[in-house]
C-alpha cells in the first residue's frame, strides 16, 4: 500500500494564481481530511470528509475549497492565492472519526 | 474556547534517560487524546491513544498517562535514543464526532 499521497511537493504561486492540491489514498478509509501547518505550529484544520459527496469545513475553510467525488481523492483547491497561504499542507485519512491518522508527506507552498 | 498547551521550548535529555512530554488543556476533559511524532520535512505519524476513561497506556518504551484532575496527559519515553529526536504532538478530540485539535508540539532532542 502507497498509503496518502500527496503532489506537488512543491509549489511556488503568484498572488492571485489558483491551484490544486492532490491527495489519493488507497486504504479504503471513509474520512480525509486537509491541514496547513504553520512555521513551529501544530496543525490546523482546513476541511473534512466523512465520505464520498460529504464535506465540511475545519477551523480555518476561507480561501480553500474541496470536493470528495470518490473514496480515494481529496483535492484542496486554492483561489485566488494570498500570502497568507503559504504553508505546508497535509492530507489525512481514518477509517472513522475516532480512530488513528494516516498523514501524507505534504506540500509545501509559497506564494509571493 | 479549548485551548491545547506543549512546552514550545525543545527538551534536551541524555541518551538512556526518559523524556517526558506534557500536554495541558483547558476545560473540560476530551472524549480521547492521541499522540503524533513529526520528523522535519514529513507528515505526522501516529504513536498511541487513549480514552477519557483510560488512566495509562504503553506501547514499547512508550507511556502515555491521562489525569482528568490535573488536565493533563504525560507522554514518556524510557530508555531515549538519538533516534527519537523529533517533535512530538498532541491532539485531542473533545466530543465524539468532532475531530482532532492539534497542540503546538514539542521538539525533543537526545544527545549520544
Amino acid at each position: 500500500n502507497a498509503g496518502v499521497t500527496q503532489t506537488p511537493k512543491f509549489r511556488i504561486l503568484k498572488i492571485g494564481q489558483s491551484m490544486t492540491l492532490q491527495c489519493t489514498q488507497d486504504m479504503n478509509h471513509n474520512y480525509m481530511y486537509w491541514y496547513r501547518q504553520d512555521p513551529g505550529m501544530g496543525l490546523k484544520l482546513i476541511y473534512y470528509s466523512v465520505g464520498a459527496g460529504i464535506t465540511d469545513k475545519g477551523e480555518v475553510p476561507n480561501g480553500y475549497n474541496v470536493s470528495r467525488s470518490t473514496t480515494e481523492d481529496f483535492p484542496l483547491r486554492l483561489e485566488l492565492a494570498a500570502p497568507s497561504q503559504t504553508s505546508v499542507y497535509f492530507c489525512a485519512s481514518s477509517p472513522s472519526g475516532d480512530h488513528e491518522q494516516y498523514f501524507g508527506p505534504g506540500t509545501r507552498l509559497t506564494v509571493t | 474556547s479549548q485551548k491545547i498547551e506543549q512546552n514550545s521550548e525543545a527538551l534536551n535529555i541524555q541518551e538512556g534517560k526518559t523524556a517526558t512530554l506534557t500536554c495541558n488543556y483547558t476545560n473540560y476533559s476530551p472524549a480521547y487524546l492521541q499522540w503524533y511524532r513529526q520528523d522535519p520535512g514529513r507528515g505526522p505519524v501516529f504513536l498511541l491513544l487513549i480514552r477519557e476513561n483510560e488512566k495509562e497506556k504503553r506501547k514499547e518504551r512508550l507511556k502515555v498517562t491521562f489525569d482528568t484532575t490535573l488536565k493533563q496527559s504525560l507522554f514518556h519515553i524510557t530508555a531515549s535514543q538519538p533516534a527519537d529526536s523529533a517533535t512530538y504532538l498532541c491532539a485531542l478530540v473533545w466530543n465524539a464526532g468532532n475531530m482532532l485539535t492539534f497542540g503546538g508540539g514539542t521538539r525533543l532532542m537526545v544527545k549520544p
